[in-house]
């Protein structure tokens, strides 16, 4: 069966700092891949998502970045953290732009 | 753009009654709607999914949700709410795909014992 693994899950961060969230899948092959923010009352908002590995779409423009170095890694960065990075991101995964997402337990983020 | 809309943000239900949970959207052609559960400090998980056929999909957890065309909704009900129950709710759409969702707020729910 497919597993999704994120880590850490939770960081503290001084503003300015570098980021890296890391998320990796297993069991599929080929998995389109996404980062989530999810804020206070603000439900979830897409940031970037793969289809395969070097191919990243932005969904906003923002302090981050994300990079697919593997076909099931995907990373999340930010080369100076802002206060408003705050949040709680989420990794998903899917099998293709017609099936259903499948999410990690997400990385609780706090910029201080 | 497509969008939903949650007009609960939070409920609370006494254990055994029913629930409904209300979900609107917003998009000019038939979506692919979903409902997730998020327990605290945890990722989501789905609960149901509609993509195309029968209005009223069953999913885990005994959660049932019905897709009414005429009303943009796909509210999420339950005969009976056990304590475990206790979550925040999500609704979720997709425009044409199945996986760039937009999701609403969600609903917090809270089972009284």
């Amino acid at each position: 069966s497919q597993t999704i693994h994120q880590w850490p899950a939770t960081l503290v961060q001084p503003v300015g700092s570098p980021l890296s969230l890391e998320c990796t899948v297993e069991g599929t092959s080929n998995p389109n891949l996404y980062w989530y923010r999810q804020a206070a009352g603000r439900g979830l908002q897409l940031l970037f998502y793969s289809v395969g590995i070097g191919q990243i779409s932005s969904e906003v423009p923002q302090n981050l970045s994300a990079s697919r170095p593997q076909d099931r890694q995907f990373i999340l960065s930010s080369k100076k953290l802002l206060l408003s990075d705050s949040g709680f991101y989420l990794c998903a995964w899917s099998g293709g732009l017609n099936s259903p997402l499948h999410f990690g337990n997400g990385t609780r983020l706090t910029v201080t | 753009a497509q969008s939903v809309t949650q007009p609960d943000i939070h409920i609370t239900v006494s254990e055994g009654a029913s629930l409904e949970l209300r979900c609107n959207y917003s998009y000019g052609a038939t979506p692919y709607l979903f409902w997730y559960v998020q327990s605290p400090g945890q990722g989501l998980q789905l609960l149901l999914k509609y993509f195309s056929g029968d209005t009223l999909v069953q999913g885990i957890k005994g959660f049932e949700a019905e897709f009414k065309r005429s009303q943009s909704s796909f509210n999420l009900r339950k005969p009976s709410v056990h304590w475990s129950d206790a979550a925040e709710y999500f609704c979720a759409v997709g425009a044409g795909t199945a996986s760039k969702l937009t999701f609403g707020t969600g609903t917090r729910l809270q089972v009284t014992l």
